[in-house]
């Protein structure tokens, strides 16, 4: 079955780094795309990031251009968020999600792990 | 970005009752337009996608329906495991959006 289990969400101060890991299992991971999206406490959702199966395009919302980094290691079937620059409005349950569709992604998740807490605070 | 809008934000209802929760589109967004179910310290779950086509394992009563910017996700008779929160999605630009989500309480 598929899995996707998050990791390295922390207690971090503005202006920190910060490296998500998401570990996958139960399918070929080299062949789907790949989404991190998360969720502020009390609020709704919101997609951060994309990257192709291949790593060869990748795409960030607004809110996270030139300071979040998502990459992939099809080898060890692992995605992972490099977030700098951490303000508190991204303080948040960050979820990996994987796209339903190979190797065109879909843009829609059919699959997603169970989050890692980010709380960015002083 | 495309702005997704969910009206209403929250509902009260019963169980056996029809639910109909409506989401409109900046702009037209053809049929890239996806369902998913939140439950409290739960991932979301895929119900629907390209309107209306349901996501393996999803029963049945959800369906959903619209074209353009205007969409629906009708449960047609509640149960109590779908008392939950519902989110709307656009697939249709690569800088994916959701609404803002529609709490679906118990009466």
């Amino acid at each position: 079955q598929v899995q996707l289990v998050e990791s390295g969400g922390g207690v971090v101060q503005p202006g920190g780094s910060l490296r998500l890991s998401c570990a996958a299992s139960g399918f070929t991971f080299s062949s789907y795309g790949m989404h991190w999206v998360r969720q502020a406490p009390g609020k709704g959702l919101e997609w951060v990031a994309f990257i192709r199966y291949d790593g060869s395009n990748k795409y960030y919302a607004d809110s996270v251009k030139g300071r979040f980094t998502i990459s992939r290691d099809n080898s060890k079937n692992t995605l992972y968020l490099q977030m700098n620059s951490l303000r508190p409005e991204d303080t948040a349950v960050y979820y990996c999600a994987k796209d339903f569709r190979d190797p065109i992604a879909a843009g829609y998740f059919d699959y997603w792990g169970q989050g890692t807490l980010v709380t960015v605070s002083s | 970005d495309i702005q997704m809008t969910q009206s209403p934000s929250s509902l009260s209802a019963s169980v056996g009752d029809r639910v109909t929760i409506t989401c409109r589109a900046s702009q037209s967004i053809s049929s890239y337009l996806n369902w998913y179910q939140e439950k409290p310290g739960k991932a979301p779950k895929l119900l629907i996608y390209g309107v209306s086509s349901l996501q393996s394992g999803v029963p049945s009563r959800f369906s959903g329906s619209g074209s353009g910017t205007d969409f629906t996700l009708t449960i047609s008779s509640l149960q109590p495991e779908d008392f939950a929160t519902y989110y709307c999605q656009q697939s249709y630009s690569t800088s994916w959006t959701f609404g803002q989500g529609t709490k679906v309480e118990i009466k």
